[in-house]
């Protein structure tokens, strides 16, 4: 069974500052891995994808994730953070058997103060 | 990027009566839908998946006679919510996709049964 587990339910960083936000994995097939964003009363946004190609995956709005098999882990990072990146963020698994259906983790809400 | 419409953003509605929420992919062909419910400050719990001409797959636990989805075209899916209830009150959101394999999703519907 596939599952994701975000070890942050908050992070606060300054504007500027490096963002990381940790995300790890369950997957009994090679995963395909996701984060999305969902901005207060706005719909999900895909921010990233790894489909088992190279490693680091960059992203819209200078995100990036590195797949380590090793550590089963797929963190974001940003090098500085933006007020506007403040949202909930979403560590996501497809699920194989049901048409690649996404598995969602319970999100990681990322505070940016200036 | 492709544009998933859901409607509608919000609906109020009486205990016991019925509400159709739609979602259509408005410029790719959503050959599998998804549709998800979000609590407040959760993460997204899936549902069911729906095949175009098929009956949807629905999650353990999920009630297919209350939750009923039609997928009746490659740009439509729907889901009523059968005899609802104040405990059905929750953020619906679905996802589309297509043959590009991302899912992308719908703005959400915020029912609130009263």
């Amino acid at each position: 069974a596939q599952s994701v587990t975000q070890l942050d339910s908050h992070v606060s960083v300054s504007e500027g500052t490096p963002v990381l936000l940790r995300c790890n994995y369950s997957s009994s097939y090679s995963p395909s891995l996701f984060w999305y964003v969902q901005h207060p009363n706005k719909g999900l946004q895909l921010l990233l994808k790894y489909t088992s190609a190279a490693t680091l995956v960059k992203g819209i709005n200078g995100f990036e994730a590195e797949f380590k098999k090793s550590e089963t882990s797929f963190h974001l990072t940003k090098p500085s953070a933006h007020m506007s990146d403040a949202a909930e963020y979403f560590c996501v698994v497809s699920k194989p058997q049901a048409g690649t259906a996404l598995i969602f983790g319970k999100g990681t809400t990322l505070s940016v103060s200036s | 990027g492709a544009v998933v419409s859901q409607h509608p953003s919000w609906v109020i509605c009486k205990s016991g009566t019925s509400v159709k929420i739609e979602c259509r992919s408005l410029d790719f062909q959503a050959t599998t839908m998804f549709w998800y419910r979000q609590f407040p400050k959760q993460s997204l719990m899936l549902m069911a998946t729906s095949n175009e001409g098929s009956k949807a797959t629905y999650e353990q636990g999920v009630e297919k006679d209350k939750f009923l989805i039609n997928h009746a075209s490659l740009t439509l899916s729907t889901l009523t919510v059968t005899s609802a209830h104040p405990e059905d009150s929750s953020f619906y959101i679905c996802s589309a996709k297509g043959a590009q394999g991302i899912a992308f999703f719908g703005q959400g519907t915020r029912l609130t049964v009263v």
